[in-house]
């Protein structure tokens, strides 16, 4: 069974500084998803950044980048120059797809703290 | 409509009450998913559906729990007999799925229905 870790419960940053969330995974599978969802007081998850296994690349949006270890299992996110609408519980998540088997394996969630 | 939508946002119920919980998946999309969120286990995947058929149901945590989907459109989680640890928050999530063409189509969530069994 694949499953999630995140590590830090809770995290807090300074407002404008960088912040990375660490996320590892087990799996024993070759061709796999990893996400970053964000889920502020709201409850609304919001993707924010996917990774396709396959890919050396690391995936980047605007703020928001990965880095993604596949040899180590490691999917951690860091967000530059950080914003209060950042805070928010930020959840790691695995998706494989085969058999059927469609959901998603969330880690516990780091709660971001944003410092003004 | 333009997200997913679940209905009620929130609901109390009583030990021994059967629920409902309804999602309304985003025009278009032929998967959509139920997870429970709760403080003690996080976010558990419970079943999946493509179309109508689940192919997965491995997620739902006992008999009690049931889904169906119709018209490859709007799903209801019934929970019979409701226990409290039960409570939680119920998420549902659609995407395009085998409509897509890809594997790596997003999950867009609802807001969730709060449960809480007293």
């Amino acid at each position: 069974a694949q499953t999630v870790t995140q590590s830090q419960p809770e995290m807090s940053v300074q407002e404008a500084e960088t912040v990375t969330l660490s996320c590892t995974y087990d799996t024993s599978e070759s061709d796999y998803y990893l996400f970053w969802y964000k889920q502020p007081p709201s409850r609304q998850m919001i993707l924010v950044i996917r990774q396709e296994a396959y890919k050396q690349q690391n995936a980047t949006e605007n703020r928001f980048s990965v880095n993604f270890q596949k040899a180590a299992k490691s999917f951690s996110l860091k967000i530059s120059d950080s914003q209060l609408g950042d805070a928010a519980m930020y959840f790691c998540a695995y998706r494989w797809i085969g058999g059927g088997a469609d959901g998603l394996t969330f880690g516990k969630g780091t709660h971001l703290i944003i410092q003004p | 409509g333009a997200g997913v939508s679940q209905s009620p946002s929130n609901k109390v119920t009583e030990k021994g009450k059967d629920v409902e919980l309804r999602c309304d998946p985003i025009s278009g999309h032929t998967a959509l998913y139920w997870y429970r969120q709760s403080l003690g286990q996080g976010l558990e995947f419970l079943i999946y559906f493509q179309g109508n058929s689940a192919p997965d149901k491995s997620g739902l945590p006992s008999d009690r729990f049931s889904a169906e989907r119709t018209g490859g459109s709007v799903s209801t989680l019934t929970i019979q007999r409701t226990q409290q640890e039960d409570s939680a928050v119920y998420l549902c999530a659609s995407s395009l799925g085998l409509a897509g063409g890809g594997s790596t189509d997003t999950q867009y969530f609802g807001p969730g229905t709060r449960l809480t069994v007293l």
